[in-house]
This record gives C-alpha cells, structure tokens and sequence, in this order.
C-alpha cells in the first residue's frame, strides 16, 4: 500500500536553531501534502497546505515565516522550523492525498517529535 | 467553539463490551467525516468513513445524523487491541482533505 515516510522521527535541537523535516511519498506523486501539529492530549490540528510548485496555504495562527513550507517535487514536502523554541516543541506529521483516490484517502507519515530545549 | 467535538474519555471497558462514542460538529458545511485511530505516539490511521446511511465494517458501526451534526462510532465485542484514541474527523473542504480532527476519545479495553 502507499506509504508515506518522515524523517527524522526523533529531533532535540537548541532554542534558537531551525529544524527541517521532510515528508516523502513512496509510492505516488501527491500534489498535496499537508502538515499538522499535535499537541500532548490534543487534537491534531492542520498548520498549512503544501501544494507542489506553488505556495502553501496556511491556517490562520500560523506564522508562515517560522514554518516555512516547501514542496518542490511531487513525492517530497519540507517543513522548517526556523528560529525554534521550547513552545514549538510537538509531534509534527505529515500526510499527502492520494490524487486517484476518494477524498478519504490521506496517508500520514509516522511523525516527527521535536524537542526544542 | 472547537470545530469537531469529542469526549476525551477515558473509556474503560471489559473484553468483549460494547462502547459508543459520540461526536459533535459546527460546520454545517462538512461534507464528509471519518473515524481515524491513533495509538500512543503514533500517526492516525484510518478506521472508516461515516456515511448519512450509517456504515458497518465488521464490529464498527459508524453513524451520521446531519440535523443534528453529530457522528457516533459503534464497537461491539470489544477486543484489547481495540485500546487506542478514537478521532472524529470532518472535511469542511468539500473534498479536499482539509480535516479538521477532534480532540479524540480514550478507550481502554481490559481483560
């Protein structure tokens, strides 16, 4: 079945620094991908919209200069977290449509766990 | 008001219960809904998805009441594997894939 991989699953970066994290399709070209972040005990909620070749759409809240998007391939979308701090600390996953399947079809990668210190 | 409403639990039930879980939605504009699964620390995966006809696959019954915007999920025969956080998703995106996830509820199945 499709897979979808992140990496890397386990991040500890110093306050300050940015952190880059990729998403990969494995197995279909997804033009949409799309990031959200969760929170311990909390829902996961959608950050931004990650289309190929063009800007991502963020939610509101969501300060597109700290987490600057980047989908410059069909199979690959980058989230940075530029500038991190404690508070940004979370369990960042990704997902990428299917564009040949029903709308219930969204892969997650496994997440990534960033710990700003 | 959160978009997609849950109750956290948790919900601890013997082998073999049946447990119901509900779900409340504010955008009547939601088109399409789904129950996900995440276990401890790991991505969500899809369980089903919720259709006005109500749905059944195996033991989980998933059923959707758009007058009322509300969605409930059916486990019956309860197994412990089936101990995991339950997600009530919607996608207000017409299609889209913008879910919108609640904040899930805890099911704890002992023996």
């Amino acid at each position: 079945g499709a897979v979808v991989s992140q990496h890397p699953s386990w991040v500890i970066c110093k306050s300050g620094t940015s952190v880059k994290i990729e998403c990969r399709s494995l197995d279909f070209q997804a033009t949409t991908m799309f990031w959200y972040r969760q929170f311990p005990k909390q829902s996961l909620m959608l950050m931004a919209t990650s289309n190929e070749g063009s800007k991502a759409t963020y939610e509101q809240g969501v300060e597109k200069d700290k987490f600057l998007i980047n989908h410059a391939s069909l199979t690959l979308s980058t989230l940075t977290v530029t500038s991190a701090h404690p508070e940004d600390s979370s369990f960042y996953i990704c997902s990428a449509r299917h564009p040949g399947q029903g709308v219930e079809t969204q892969y997650f990668g496994p997440g990534t766990r960033l710990l700003v210190l | 008001r959160k978009e997609v409403e849950q109750d956290p639990g948790p919900f601890n039930v013997p082998e073999g219960a049946t447990v119901a879980f509900n779900c409340t939605y504010s955008n009547s504009a939601s088109q399409s809904f789904f129950w996900y699964r995440q276990d401890c620390r790991k991505e969500p995966k899809l369980l089903m998805s919720v259709y006005s006809s109500g749905n059944e696959d195996g033991r989980f019954t998933a059923q959707l009441n758009r007058a009322s915007q509300y969605i409930s999920l059916l486990i019956r025969d309860s197994k412990l594997s089936d101990s995991a956080t339950y997600l009530c998703v919607a996608d207000p995106s017409g299609g889209y894939n913008k879910l919108i996830f609640g904040a899930g509820t805890r099911l704890a199945v002992h023996p």
